[in-house]
């Protein structure tokens, strides 16, 4: 166990529609990276964020967005959904950033139908 | 062309077997990281490199900074470390990490 949580593990939707994956971050971490695990593209990075503030962008889609709250825990929205969307979507957290060691949530497997 | 290149994609072994896993890159990165990915799809970081070499274990990853290529030993290898090998990179400047597409080894009793 990572000491990372995510939630839900699986979410089934249809497109068009909008969802919401949350991620708490080990007990002391500032850092949370989201990335997105696809068949195809394998992993990708997608944002961090540091002590509430977006450090680093990635291949991050405009229809999505993601913020970290004062308690540090972090949201990603994901609207318009597509086919293409159904992945797996990791969250991890670190002390810092740049080269801790990132420490990964369990995954939310997205399936767009 | 992906940044991080990974070979073998596919690998299969018989337990006992020495392993190595190799990753190169296209760039002058500022770190090297190896994760497992296991077969129910939890990601463990196994190390962080930036120059030289690191053992944990069984492990032992080392990195070359001039040829731009890093590897993955699994000694004495187990049926336990079945699992997903990805290699990611990056570079100075940037929180980003670039991930290769990941070898999948599987260590047959």
């Amino acid at each position: 166990d990572s000491g990372v949580t995510q939630t839900p593990k699986h979410l089934i939707t249809a497109t068009g529609q909008r969802v919401t994956l949350r991620c708490s971050p080990r007990s002391g971490d500032l850092s949370v990276y989201w990335y997105q695990q696809s068949l195809d593209q394998g992993l990708q990075f997608l944002i961090q964020y540091y002590n509430g503030e977006e450090r680093a962008k990635g291949n991050i889609l405009e229809r999505f967005s993601a913020q970290q709250f004062p308690d540090l825990h972090s949201e990603l929205n994901l609207s318009s959904l597509e086919l293409g969307d159904s992945a797996l979507y990791f969250c991890a957290s670190s002390v810092w950033g740049g080269d801790d060691t990132q420490y990964f949530g369990p995954g939310t497997r997205l399936t767009v139908l | 062309k992906n940044e991080v290149e990974q070979s073998p994609q596919n690998l299969t072994a018989q337990e006992g077997e020495f392993i190595t896993i190799n990753c190169s890159y296209s760039v002058g990165i500022s770190a090297l990281h190896w994760l497992q990915q296991h077969p129910g799809g939890g990601i463990v970081s196994l190390f962080m490199l930036s120059s030289g070499k690191k053992k944990h274990g069984r492990l032992i990853a080392t990195i070359n900074i001039q040829e731009k290529h890093s590897s993955l030993h699994i000694t004495a290898s187990h049926p336990r470390d079945s699992a997903v090998y990805i290699c990611a990179v990056r570079w100075g400047g940037s929180e980003k990490l670039v991930f290769g597409k990941g070898m999948k080894l599987t260590v047959n009793p």
